[in-house]
């Protein structure tokens, strides 16, 4: 199974800072196709999990482009450029290359 | 609207049997990449089953040969039957679409 690393953990970040979430898998994510087969989730407190960022760059539907994604390979980024407050909660990334899919263990946003 | 709405859950008795329903609507169920992902209690995000549109289906080794994806296209609705069911499969269900949304959860309990 490919193994998912996130770093930091958890981070607190001052409203109006940048913030960045760093994604590590144990294989290459890249498809045959060309893509790097990554996805970034956020789970707010109390809520279900929001797809923030597909194929390591595309935000999904409605996500503001204060979220980034980026990398390739193994190692992959989250960033935001300006964190608000309505961003705390939970962020993880996902391998989708291989079955099973797995999830980092998770990286906790707190607002300073 | 695409929403995602679960249900099924409740409280089992170890080796018992449930089924979780995952109701869409906005989009064709049958025309996605649909998964089912847990979350133990104070836990991370666990992928467990998808279906592809071509209908292959594929499982976590924690739950393959106890756990069955399917779908029903007259009725736009995911399914995931659960068999044999051990204590360690607590946790709240997600169904989602590969793109989202994510559905609200339903909570599977196993206990005696």
């Amino acid at each position: 199974d490919i193994v998912m690393t996130q770093s930091p953990l958890s981070l607190s970040v001052t409203p109006g800072e940048p913030a960045s979430i760093s994604c590590r898998s144990s294989q290459s994510l890249l498809h045959s196709g060309g893509y790097n087969s990554l996805e970034w989730f956020l789970q707010k407190p109390g809520q279900s999990p929001l797809l923030l960022i597909h194929l390591t760059s595309n935000r999904a539907s409605g996500v503001p482009d204060r979220f980034s994604g980026s990398g390739s390979g193994t190692d992959f980024t989250l960033k935001i450029n300006r964190v608000e407050a309505e961003d705390v909660g939970v962020y993880y990334c996902m391998q989708g290359l291989q079955t099973p899919h797995t999830f980092g263990q998770g990286t906790k946003l707190e607002i300073k | 609207e695409v929403q995602l709405v679960e249900s099924g859950g409740g409280l089992v008795q170890p080796g018992g049997s449930l089924r979780l329903s995952c109701a869409a609507s906005g989009f064709t169920v049958s025309n996605n990449y649909m998964k089912w992902v847990r979350q133990a209690p104070g836990k991370g995000l666990e992928w467990v089953s998808l279906i592809y549109s071509g209908g292959s289906t594929y499982y976590a080794d924690s739950v393959k040969g106890r756990f069955t994806i399917s779908r029903d296209s007259s009725k736009n609705t995911l399914f995931l039957q659960m068999n044999t069911l051990k204590t360690e499969d607590t946790a709240v269900y997600y169904c989602a679409r590969d793109v989202g949304p994510w559905g609200q959860g339903t909570l599977v309990t196993v206990s005696s």
